[in-house]
């Protein structure tokens, strides 16, 4: 196992477009967590599941960002209607219950055109 | 509310020399903590939390609860260990961690 992986690593859309990431957590972890990150900030937390469970969603994410896990295994982040103020890195990382150590992908870059 | 301070963006510091860098935080109850650490062209990974008392890579970090900090130290800095550094709490067994806005460590030759 590789660790968390981030599919696209960049991408570069035009504003009101719709974009999607997909994230595969490492293969154990029952719990995943999408963070976004601009520069000069450190991550901010959006949404986690345990397991295909959404348990907490962040006030950062507006009802433009929609998180799923369909079966407990990988998840998929999608923004519709793309703004500029979205441009980011989207972070995925992955945990055990047990424990609060986390994993992190290597992010996916979004610049909105 | 759950507020993680690192109030030094960027920290200069001679290779050999001693090390600090600051973390603040605010949170009601006993918060777990965490140190993470990004090398360049590198992904973020977790250096130490505060419940392990471990050492790695020769850093150490104490929680002063008084004081609310958990500040990261070495004794003797490395070119190796230039780096941006996170802090991060998060309430015990829950999902959402929260983190600061990170320091970049530079250690020069």
């Amino acid at each position: 196992d590789t660790g968390v992986s981030q599919d696209p690593r960049h991408k570069i859309t035009k504003r009101g477009q719709n974009v999607t990431f997909r994230c595969d957590p490492i293969s154990e972890h029952n719990r995943l967590y999408w963070y976004r990150q601009t520069l000069g900030q450190g991550p901010e937390f959006l949404t986690y599941f345990q397991n295909e469970a959404q348990l907490e969603k962040s006030r950062l994410l507006s009802d433009r960002f929609s998180a799923e896990r369909p079966k407990g295994s990988f998840s998929t982040l999608e923004i519709q209607r793309t703004e500029q103020g979205d441009s980011a890195m989207y972070l995925c990382a992955s945990s055990l219950v047990t424990g609060n150590t986390i994993y992190f992908g290597e992010g996916s870059w979004l610049t909105v055109v | 509310a759950q507020r993680v301070t690192q109030p030094e963006k960027l920290l200069s510091v001679f290779k050999g020399a001693p090390v600090e860098l600051k973390c603040n935080y605010s949170y009601s109850g006993s918060p777990e903590l965490f140190w993470y650490v990004q090398y360049s062209r590198q992904r973020l990974q977790l250096l130490l939390r505060h419940i392990s008392r471990e050492s790695i890579k020769g850093f150490t970090a104490d929680l002063n609860k008084g004081e609310t900090s958990f500040h990261l130290k070495k004794p003797f800095a490395q070119e190796e260990d230039s780096a941006m550094y996170y802090c991060a709490l998060s309430a015990p067994n829950a999902g959402k961690s929260t983190f600061g806005d990170g320091t970049t460590l530079t250690v020069k030759p």
